[in-house]
């Protein structure tokens, strides 16, 4: 079964502190990986997402870092703010497919 | 950008009763939603697959019958949580395909069956 494992499970940062969430899949044949932003009692919200030919993508403060022969990608908060505090989770799509696989997300807490 | 309305955001019904919910696509046209379910501090679950004009496709262990899904126009997708019962009580969230690498969620719906 394909999966897409993610974590830590919970992080605490301090305000202005880096925020690395990890994520690896075990199947090659993925062709987008997204990740996103919940907070609570909302839809996730796509944050930034990257495709298998490049090894990192920034936007503003979040950067996606992605090794390929590694089968991991993490997701990167610079100067993490209260605001950020979220669920977050990564994501890959199958090629071929539709469907969006989520990892069991990352509950982010960013201390003021 | 592309907005997927979602109605209600939350519901409270009694056990036994249907409730339906609503997924409109605002300023696209959504060939393809998908639905999931979320229990607390859990990771989103996909329950089935809706193109335009046909039957949805369930995922292994979703039980069609209980959980009708309806994509009659290429703006509407209904998910109806048919003869409900606590354990259905969940978060309901649509998402639609907005293009080739593009995918966007509805706001949620929280089910409550008492």
């Amino acid at each position: 079964q394909q999966q897409v494992k993610q974590s830590p499970q919970s992080l605490i940062v301090q305000k202005g502190g880096i925020s690395i969430i990890n994520c690896a899949y075990e199947n090659t044949a993925f062709d987008y990986f997204p990740w996103y932003q919940q907070f609570p009692g909302k839809g996730p919200a796509l944050l930034i997402a990257i495709r298998p030919d490049v090894s990192e993508k920034k936007e503003g403060r979040f950067t996606i870092s992605f090794n390929k022969s590694a089968k991991q990608f993490s997701l990167h908060i610079m100067d993490s703010q209260p605001g950020d505090s979220a669920t977050y989770f990564c994501a890959a799509r199958p090629v071929r497919d539709d469907k969006i696989i989520f990892g069991k997300g990352t509950r982010l807490h960013i201390l003021p | 950008g592309a907005v997927v309305s979602q109605h209600p955001s939350w519901v409270i019904c009694k056990s036994g009763t249907s409730v339906k919910i609503e997924c409109r696509s605002l300023d696209f046209q959504a060939t393809t939603m998908f639905w999931y379910r979320q229990f607390p501090k859990q990771s989103l679950m996909l329950m089935a697959t809706s193109n335009e004009g046909s039957k949805a496709t369930y995922e292994q262990g979703v039980e069609k019958d209980k959980f009708l899904i309806n994509h009659a126009s290429l703006t509407l997708s209904t998910l109806t949580v048919t003869s409900a019962h606590p354990e259905d009580s969940s978060f309901y969230i649509c998402s639609a395909r907005t293009g080739r690498h593009g995918y966007t969620f509805g706001s949620g719906t929280r089910l409550t069956v008492v």
